[in-house]
């Protein structure tokens, strides 16, 4: 069963403009979210992450939005640049403390 | 300074040996985790330990034996390998609770 999923397993998107990442989530225990970015042949990396008490959390080019009502987190990079060009995945934490990811989304930036 | 790093990047065995990765992280972190990604893709907690104690153990075969000597390693022996076991095992770690983990660069083991 799984908890946290991305539909779209892939995006291409223009060099300058938005690209928005989508994620859904069934457990409403989750408290806490995050977004971890892959490049091939590495680990993933932190990227941004927003709590369940907020609805919104900007860091530079980057802005995770979070509906709780529709158990929805998107995350929006803004201008995209090439080397944004990754597997992007959303993860959450209930209190078991555990990270639940998403199977990832690959996005091209193109130029 | 590689904050967490994993031996070996790559390792091809047979069915049915032993094999060992490492792992070690250099951030002063409590807590640490082995994660698995299997083929399709999928990022799955297979143990937890802080302070080198267990705190986490998913549903994994007992062939699967995490080892904490300190806690700035934890180590992860697979007993029998099978073909099954083939996957890319990310280690991690976090500086109590999981929230933003730091992960290595993982190991991919492919079983032939």
């Amino acid at each position: 069963d799984q908890q946290v999923k991305q539909n779209s397993p892939s995006l291409s998107v223009q060099e300058g403009r938005i690209s928005i990442l989508n994620c859904d989530y069934t457990n409403s225990m989750f408290d806490y979210f995050l977004w971890y970015k892959k490049y091939p042949a590495e680990g993933p990396t932190f990227l941004i992450s927003i709590s369940s008490i907020k609805d919104k959390n900007e860091d530079g080019r980057f802005t995770v939005f979070l509906n709780k009502s529709a158990k929805h987190l998107s995350l929006h990079i803004v201008p995209s640049q090439p080397g944004d060009s990754a597997v992007y995945f959303c993860a959450a934490i209930s209190n078991t403390d555990k990270l639940i990811f998403g199977t990832g989304t690959r996005l091209q930036v193109f130029p | 300074d590689t904050a967490v790093s994993q031996t070996p990047k790559y390792l091809v065995t047979q069915m049915g040996n032993d094999k060992s990765i490492k792992c070690e992280q250099n951030l002063g972190h409590d807590t640490m985790y082995w994660y698995k990604q299997d083929s399709k893709k999928f990022l799955k907690i297979m143990f937890s330990y802080n302070n080198k104690e267990l705190i986490i153990n998913e549903t994994v075969p007992n062939r699967f034996s995490p080892k904490s000597p300190d806690k700035a390693h934890l180590n992860l022996h697979i007993n029998s390998l099978e073909l099954g076991d083939s996957a890319v095992y990310f280690c991690a770690s976090t500086p109590g609770l999981a929230r933003e983990a730091f992960f290595g660069q993982g190991t991919r083991l492919t079983v032939v």
